[in-house]
């Protein structure tokens, strides 16, 4: 089974309007970390959020947020006031183990965002 | 500042030739990592080290070597190089602070092994 399912392949969304990009997950453990990351065209890496499992507020970090639902196991990243310059492809991923551990982080098969102008 | 550095940014190199990709960070981060990217996927990671002088296999570690003698550079060998072993390598750095962990990134090196 899939530790992270990241079901859009692709979204689109218009400049200025919000959108989510979801992320589920799979572990039995009770402390983890999940992370979002932006890829664009140009290949670099971006790490956008950071959630840990005992943390009860919802990450936010400028326009981006982590919507997280612990009994759902899900966590979404909404993007607000899309810009063109978060077309991109978004990855989730989460890390096992004790907080400030440096095991194996997992990723998903990531989201294509476009944004139209 | 530069943030996290990788060198070089693309090496060709024949099955069988060794090859030493450097890592190189100024933020004084305990912990690094060096990670795959094939086509269509997500990071793999390949080694990482919490500190100076140790390091630690992740989930891809047949087929390279790492070390970490300064805290600012984090080196991944090739031994042998083979074919599946093209890929796009990323290193990265972090630190825990009060909003958890936050992490950089290099821009990559894009590796054929032919």
């Amino acid at each position: 089974a899939q530790k992270i399912t990241q079901t859009q392949p692709g979204m689109f969304v218009q400049e200025k309007e919000a959108v989510t990009l979801d992320c589920t997950y799979d572990t039995s453990d009770q402390s983890y970390g999940l992370f979002w990351y932006k890829q664009p065209s140009s290949g670099e890496m971006i790490f956008l959020i950071y959630q840990g499992s005992y943390d009860e507020q919802n990450a936010t970090e400028g326009r981006y947020s982590l919507n997280f639902q612990k009994a759902r196991k899900s966590a979404n990243l909404v993007i607000s006031a899309s810009q063109l310059g978060d077309s991109a492809m978004y990855f989730c991923a989460m890390r096992e183990g004790r907080v400030r551990s440096q095991g194996n982080l997992i990723f998903g098969k990531g989201t294509k965002l476009s944004v139209k102008p | 500042n530069a943030g996290v550095t990788q060198t070089p940014k693309f090496r060709v190199l024949k099955t069988g030739q060794s090859m030493t990709l450097l890592c190189a960070q100024d933020m004084n981060h305990e912990y690094m990592y060096w990670y795959r990217q094939d086509p269509g996927m997500g990071l793999r990671l390949i080694h990482y080290s919490v500190g100076e002088g140790t390091t630690a296999k992740g989930e891809v570690p047949d087929g390279y070597n790492v070390s970490r003698l300064k805290k600012q550079n984090f080196l991944l060998g090739l031994e042998s190089a083979a074919p599946s072993q093209t890929s796009v390598y990323f290193c990265a750095s972090s630190y825990w602070g009060a909003a958890g962990e936050t992490q950089y990134f290099g821009p990559g090196t894009r590796l054929l092994v032919l």
